[in-house]
């Protein structure tokens, strides 16, 4: 059991510039979720894919989208970075998305200056 | 959608036992009700999960009423160790086939000695 690794830990983009956070599910889990966190905040689900479709989504803008490969690994793609994008970026996965008992990752910590 | 609250802090002592309760309206009918551990800088840890009644695992209890609009988690004998902010999660179908997690508001509990 790996667990979930997220990469980068930590992040600086400017406002205005594209950013591709990656993540590494846990293997044998076929579903993955990303959350935004911020400072002080609940976590906030942003979408979830069920074996390389999304099959949810949470209030966030089509800038927000994501991809989920076949090896278990997965991307949270964010254009045009604005300064209220600054948070704490959690993946998490699970064997089924039917199953809450979700692995979470440590996060990357994302800075929008 | 589903709202989510829990207290937004709690204080206990070493040993004793503290329950921690989310509200939660309109949840998805078929979902389970998870509950999370998070400490500072980390992802949420997985506590226990339940769909009604009650559910024990070597760790804490969990018990839902009939109407599973709400859940309590309970944490017997407290540790300085269990200071940390708890959520709930659960699931709320939007009418199709697509599932959006929400994360409860979160719950701060501080064990002094």
């Amino acid at each position: 059991e790996t667990g979930v690794t997220q990469s980068p830990t930590h992040l600086i983009k400017t406002r205005g510039q594209q950013v591709t956070l990656r993540c590494s599910s846990q293997s044998g889990h076929n579903t993955v979720s990303w959350y935004q966190q911020a400072l002080g905040q609940g976590p906030q689900f942003i979408f979830q894919y069920y074996r390389e479709e999304e099959n949810g989504r949470g209030n966030f803008p089509p800038r927000f989208s994501g991809l989920q490969f076949p090896n278990y690994s997965s991307e949270l793609n964010v254009n045009a970075l604005e300064l209220d994008d600054s948070a704490l970026y959690l993946c998490a996965s699970t064997l089924s998305y039917s199953n809450y008992g979700y692995t979470f990752g440590s996060g990357t910590r994302l800075t929008v200056v | 959608l589903a709202k989510t609250t829990q207290p937004i802090s709690m204080d206990s002592y070493e040993g004793q036992e503290v329950n921690i309760t989310c509200s939660h309206n309109n949840i998805a009918t078929n979902d389970y009700i998870t509950w999370y551990q998070q400490f500072p800088s980390q992802g949420p840890r997985f506590i226990i999960q339940g769909y009604k009644t009650k559910v024990t695992n070597e760790v804490a209890s969990l018990f839902i009423p009939a109407d599973r609009k709400s859940s309590t988690l309970s944490l017997p004998r407290v540790s300085l160790s269990d200071t940390a902010v708890y959520y709930c999660l659960v699931g709320d179908k939007d009418g199709g086939a697509t599932n959006k997690l929400i994360f409860g508001t979160g719950t701060l509990l501080a064990v002094q000695p």
